[in-house]
C-alpha cells in the first residue's frame, strides 16, 4: 500500500544530542515536504524539495538540515537538540495527478528535547 | 505572500447535525488549489476534500462538501450528519504556483453525543 512513513513517532532526548527523523515514502513522488507544528497546532513549512539533490528551506527559520540523495527518503536532521526544538514534526509528499491530487502526510514524530 | 485565515479556533456540533466551517484566503492568483485536511487526535493528517479553482462546481465527498465562492476569496466546509469520528482538528489550506501548502491555524471541532 502507497503510504508515507515516519520514524521514531516519540523521541526524548537530551540538550545537545544530534538527532535524525526519517521519512520514507513508496508513492514515488518527487515533491516532499518538512512542516513543524506548534503545541497551537499551528503548521509551519521549514523545509522542502521538488527531487532528488534538490533541497529549499520553507517559509519558518528552522536550525535543521535536509537531505534527498533517493526519491523515496526525505530525513531531517538536528545537529545539536535544544528545548526550543520541541515540537511535533510532520512529513508529507505529493505529485499533481489530474483528479487525484493533494498531499500525503505521515504521521509525524513528537520531539521533545530535554 | 498567501495567506490562509480560519476564523474559528474552536466548534462544536451535536451529532447527527449539521456544521459549516469558515475559510478565507488572500492570493492574486488565478489558478490554484484548496484543500481541507482533517488531523484526528494523534493521528495522520488525512485529505478531506479538495477544489481546483478553475472549477465552479462546488466539491462534494459523501458528508463533505464545500461552498467556493472564488470572488470572495472564501472556501466553507460543511460537515452532514456529523459523527463522532468528524472530531478532530480542520485545518484549511492552498496551494498556488509556489507548489507549497499553506495552511490556515486550524479549527478544533467536538461532535457531541
Amino acid at each position: 500500500e502507497a503510504d508515507i512513513y515516519q520514524t521514531p513517532r516519540y523521541l526524548v532526548i537530551g540538550t545537545g544530542k544530534k538527532i535524525t527523523l526519517e521519512c520514507s515514502q513508496t508513492m514515488g513522488h518527487d515533491k516532499m515536504y518538512w512542516y513543524q507544528q506548534d503545541p497551537g497546532m499551528e503548521l509551519h513549512l521549514i523545509h522542502y524539495s521538488y527531487g532528488v539533490n534538490s533541497t529549499e528551506k520553507g517559509d519558518l527559520s528552522s536550525e535543521s538540515t535536509v537531505s534527498r540523495i533517493r526519491t523515496e527518503h526525505f530525513p531531517l536532521t538536528l545537529e545539536s537538540a535544544r528545548p526550543s526544538h520541541t515540537s511535533q514534526y510532520l512529513c508529507a509528499s505529493s505529485e499533481y495527478r489530474e483528479d487525484n491530487y493533494g498531499y500525503t502526510f505521515g504521521s509525524g514524530t513528537r520531539l521533545t528535547v530535554v | 505572500a498567501q495567506t490562509v485565515t480560519q476564523s474559528q479556533p474552536e466548534m462544536s456540533v451535536q451529532e447527527a447535525e449539521t456544521v459549516t466551517l469558515s475559510c478565507t484566503y488572500d492570493t492574486s492568483e488565478s489558478n490554484y488549489y484548496l484543500f481541507w485536511y482533517k488531523q484526528p487526535p494523534s493521528r495522520q493528517m488525512i485529505l478531506v476534500i479538495r477544489q481546483e479553482a478553475y472549477k465552479q462546481q462546488n466539491a462534494t465527498e459523501n458528508r463533505f462538501s464545500v461552498n467556493f465562492q472564488k470572488a470572495a476569496k472564501s472556501f466553507s466546509l460543511k460537515i452532514s450528519d456529523s459523527q463522532l469520528g468528524d472530531t478532530a482538528m480542520y485545518f484549511c489550506a492552498f496551494e498556488g504556483g509556489s507548489e507549497k501548502l499553506v495552511f490556515g491555524k486550524g479549527t478544533k471541532l467536538t461532535v457531541n453525543p
